[in-house]
Parts: C-alpha cells; structure tokens; sequence
C-alpha cells in the first residue's frame, strides 16, 4: 500500500512565525505536491516536484517555497505566516509518467491555524 | 485554462442509486479521476478513465465521454458510509515540466439519509 505522511495533524502558528511542513513517501515516487484546501474553493496545487531538487510552481505559490533534497521528502515552508493562510494542507504523491500510474496518492492533511 | 464543474451538494437515500456528474473544459486530456473525501480526512481514490465508456469498480462505476467534457460517477445501494464528499479531477496531459497536474473540481457533498 502507499503510505504518505505528514509531520503534524493539527498545527497552530502565530503571524510571522516561519512553518515548516514535511511529507514522506515510501513509495518511491517521482512527483510530490502540495495542495491546500479551503471550503468553497476545492484543492489547489501550491507546488510540486517531479525529481530530487525539483521544483515548479503551482497555481497559488505565492507565500510559499518548498524543498526536496531527498526523493521521499517534499517540504512546505512559510516564509512568514499569515492568517490567509490558515488552510488543510494536503500532500500527494505520484508515480512514473505511465499510463496508469499517474494516480496522486495523499497523506492525512495538516489543518493549520495562524493566529 | 482549465476548468471543472460538478454539482456542489447532493441528497439520496440509502439503498438508491445516484449519479454525480463531471463537465470539464482542460486545453488538454490524458485522463479523468474521481476521488471519495470524507469530512477532515484526506481525498481518496476512486477511479480512473482514459478512454470513452464505463468502468466498473463494486458498487462504483465511472463514465467517460471525451467528445462531451463529461463524466459521472454512480453510486449502487448506497450505504451511509457514503456520506462523503466526491473530487472530480482531470490530468490535462504532459505539463513539460515532467510531471502530471492534475485539476480538481470543488467536490459534490453527497448526504446519505436513512
């Protein structure tokens, strides 16, 4: 079975205050992204990697870097949290650019509140 | 630009069947995925369609028609286990950058009633 996880379920930040958040594959895979998720709004890709050390920005990188120095890591960092980005954070992963296997797995979500 | 459109919330009663569709517009296409999320839990897997017709999974079935746009996903002697929300999501193709996107619709909300 896939298996994504994510460093925290619920995490509570002040303004300011840099966040790290962390996802881990033991799949594998080649592709990793990062989703957030408000109501009203559905998922959408912040950013995601498709190899070690790469990177490429989604539709709301604004606010937001990531990091992949290992292949089953994908890391989410707020700069200076703000309270617009109090959000269920989802990573996903993905494998090889077959035809059937580019089916996005996802780890349980951080809720992340800035205060 | 891309863009999904699905029901946002349905009601049907257990034991019935009910049908949750999926348009899409996507400048490109390489396949179709429906995902099940339920309340504060993580989306997961449902189902995949590349080609036109339907796919059978249980009690799940997903149709596809790409000359539409179009796709639904049917729900047979619903259980109240599937109270949940459900993602439509397209791939719409090689992205250059060596990975697939995928495009979410903002989920319909099924409630399940006794």
């Amino acid at each position: 079975d896939v298996k994504v996880t994510q460093s925290s379920r619920y995490l509570v930040k002040r303004t300011g205050e840099k966040v790290f958040l962390e996802c881990v594959q033991d799949m594998d895979h080649e592709n990793m992204f990062w989703y957030r998720q408000d109501p009203g709004l559905g998922l959408r890709l912040i950013y995601f990697s498709y190899d070690v050390k790469m990177k490429e920005k989604g539709d709301i990188p604004e606010g937001y870097s990531v990091s992949r120095e290992k292949k089953e890591r994908f890391s989410l960092i707020l700069e200076s949290a703000s309270t617009n980005q109090t959000s269920m954070y989802l990573c996903a992963s993905s494998g090889q650019k077959r035809l059937d296997t580019d089916t996005q797995y996802f780890g349980p979500g951080t809720r992340l509140t800035v205060l | 630009g891309q863009n999904i459109d699905q029901p946002t919330e349905m009601t049907a009663t257990e034991g019935a069947i009910v049908q949750i569709n999926c348009t899409y517009q996507t400048s490109g296409f390489n396949g179709l995925f429906w995902y099940q999320q339920h309340a504060g839990e993580a989306p997961t897997f449902l189902s995949y369609n590349v080609l036109d017709g339907l796919e059978e999974k249980g009690r799940f079935s997903s149709f596809l028609s790409r000359s539409k746009g179009y796709s639904y996903l049917l729900l047979k002697e619903l259980q109240m286990k599937d109270s949940a929300s459900y993602l439509c999501a397209v791939n719409g193709g090689y992205s250059g950058a060596g990975s697939y996107q995928l495009t979410f619709g903002k989920g319909t909300k099924l409630s399940v009633i006794p």
